[in-house]
């Protein structure tokens, strides 16, 4: 099956500088690659994702990018701010399959 | 608006007792899942249904069991608790297709004693 290893578990960065996360998978035929939020005492929360036939995928502050050759997708956050510390989690699926493999989670300390 | 909740947020229970944990969404998604939450590991698969009378076991499904009788539930029983049932336990639902959003619960948050 799936496995998605990610890195680094804990982050930290100074308010305004940018902050990544990555992840990679094992299964070449994973085609779908979700990045969730998830913030004290609530459930995950999709923020940005993106699908094997695209390389990026900007929204505001969040991108995304995927290179499929080397098995690895990142997160990247711009000009971070307070509220976006939170833990956060990437994920894949495969083919026609609906259910994610989710890496291990990043806990991400943005510092006023 | 449609949501997806859960209960009962916080249970302690007794090593060898029977539990029942609820979900419940008012999307009208095909697809459930119930993951657990354990520090390190991040959101494990336990089970998960892709539609009314369909369960399939997931990465971690030993000790626990699910039913689907109707679209809306998605109930997870633990049939004799155990102290490494302790765990922080979230459903989500997402639409029929693969590759779609699942909208997550707030969690239950689960004390073997």
């Amino acid at each position: 099956g799936e496995n998605v290893e990610q890195h680094p578990s804990t982050l930290s960065v100074q308010e305004g500088d940018s902050a990544v996360i990555k992840c990679t998978y094992s299964d070449s035929a994973s085609n779908y690659f979700p990045w969730y939020k998830q913030e004290l005492g609530k459930g995950p929360q999709l923020i940005i994702d993106i699908r094997s036939n695209v390389g990026e995928k900007k929204d505001q502050r969040i991108a995304v990018t995927l290179n499929k050759t080397a098995k690895h997708f990142s997160l990247h956050i711009t000009e971070t701010q307070p509220e976006d510390s939170a833990v956060y989690f990437c994920a894949a699926t495969s083919g026609s399959a609906r259910q994610l493999t989710f890496g291990s989670g990043t806990q991400l300390t943005v510092l006023p | 608006d449609a949501e997806i909740t859960q209960s009962p947020r916080h249970k302690i229970t007794e090593t060898g007792r029977q539990v029942t944990l609820a979900c419940h969404q008012t999307w009208n998604h095909n697809n459930m899942f119930w993951y657990r939450q354990d520090l390190g590991h991040g959101l494990r698969l336990i089970h998960y249904s892709y539609g009314v009378q369909d369960t399939n076991k997931g990465e971690v499904s030993d000790g626990y069991s699910v039913s689907r009788s109707n679209t809306e539930d998605l109930p997870l029983t633990l049939e004799s608790a155990a102290s490494s049932q302790t765990s922080v336990y979230f459903c989500a639902s997402s639409e029929s297709a693969s590759g779609n959003e699942q909208f997550f619960g707030p969690g239950t948050r689960l004390t073997v004693l």
